[in-house]
């Protein structure tokens, strides 16, 4: 199984509701990612977690709030966002160790709008 | 800091034709390259990946090469069809391994025309 799942696929949100973003992966990758990708843009970083643990912030707006309950799942939590967030939200997943090939695999993305 | 470039930004061919895509990077110290291809609002699918020991790899259609010395690798495809059609990605993982911050390129676009 090489599949990274997402859920929702579409999400439509305010700019006062609180929704989240979920990623799942059966693959024993112990690296996960939130990436945020624009039109015609390549995927931007945003979060990375190794081993449960959040490893790398890449000055994310405190807007988004990532979270990893088990070594499977993914959470982004999104809160108070801006119409300029509205892109297309990324997850992916790695293994970890050296001597590995640390191949990403992706998922297939929420498209998020914020009216 | 590393830089990742693909050209061309676009690129049209008729079909049966084969290709090849560039990626170019500023340093050479990397973990591995891996090529991409993503469809309109879809997320990437991983065509091929190549370690920084190797100096290419295949898969069907694709054979991708890497030339760490002069910061190049390509994606060749072979007789290209108009499902090929997509934005194809490269993108740079460092040399630390671990989990990869990779860098991406700008991407290409391709289309081919039956």
């Amino acid at each position: 199984d090489t599949e990274v799942t997402q859920t929702p696929k579409h999400l439509v949100m305010g700019m006062t509701n609180k929704k989240s973003l979920k990623c799942e992966q059966h693959m024993g990758h112990r690296a996960m990612y939130w990436y945020k990708q624009k039109a015609k843009k390549p995927p931007e970083l945003m979060f990375v977690y190794s081993y449960e643990k959040l490893s790398i912030n890449e000055s994310v707006p405190s807007r988004f709030s990532p979270e990893c309950p088990n070594s499977s799942l993914l959470n982004l939590h999104l809160h108070a966002l801006q119409p300029e967030d509205s892109a297309l939200y990324l997850c992916a997943s790695s293994q970890m160790d050296r001597g590995l090939s640390n191949e990403q695999f992706f998922g297939p993305g929420t498209r998020l709008t914020v009216l | 800091k590393q830089e990742v470039t693909q050209i061309p930004a676009a690129l049209s061919v008729p079909e049966g034709e084969n290709l090849v895509l560039n990626c170019s990077f500023t340093d050479s110290a990397i973990y591995n390259l891996q090529w991409f291809r993503q469809d309109p609002g879809k997320g990437l699918t991983s065509l091929l990946l190549i370690q920084s020991s190797q100096r290419e790899q295949t898969s069907g259609r694709l054979n991708a090469s890497l030339d760490k010395s002069s910061g190049r690798s390509t994606l060749y495809i072979a007789a290209s069809q108009p499902g090929d059609s997509a934005t194809y990605l490269c993108a740079v993982g460092p040399l630390s391994g671990g989990y990869q911050k990779v860098t991406f390129g700008t991407g290409t676009k391709l289309q081919v025309i039956p």
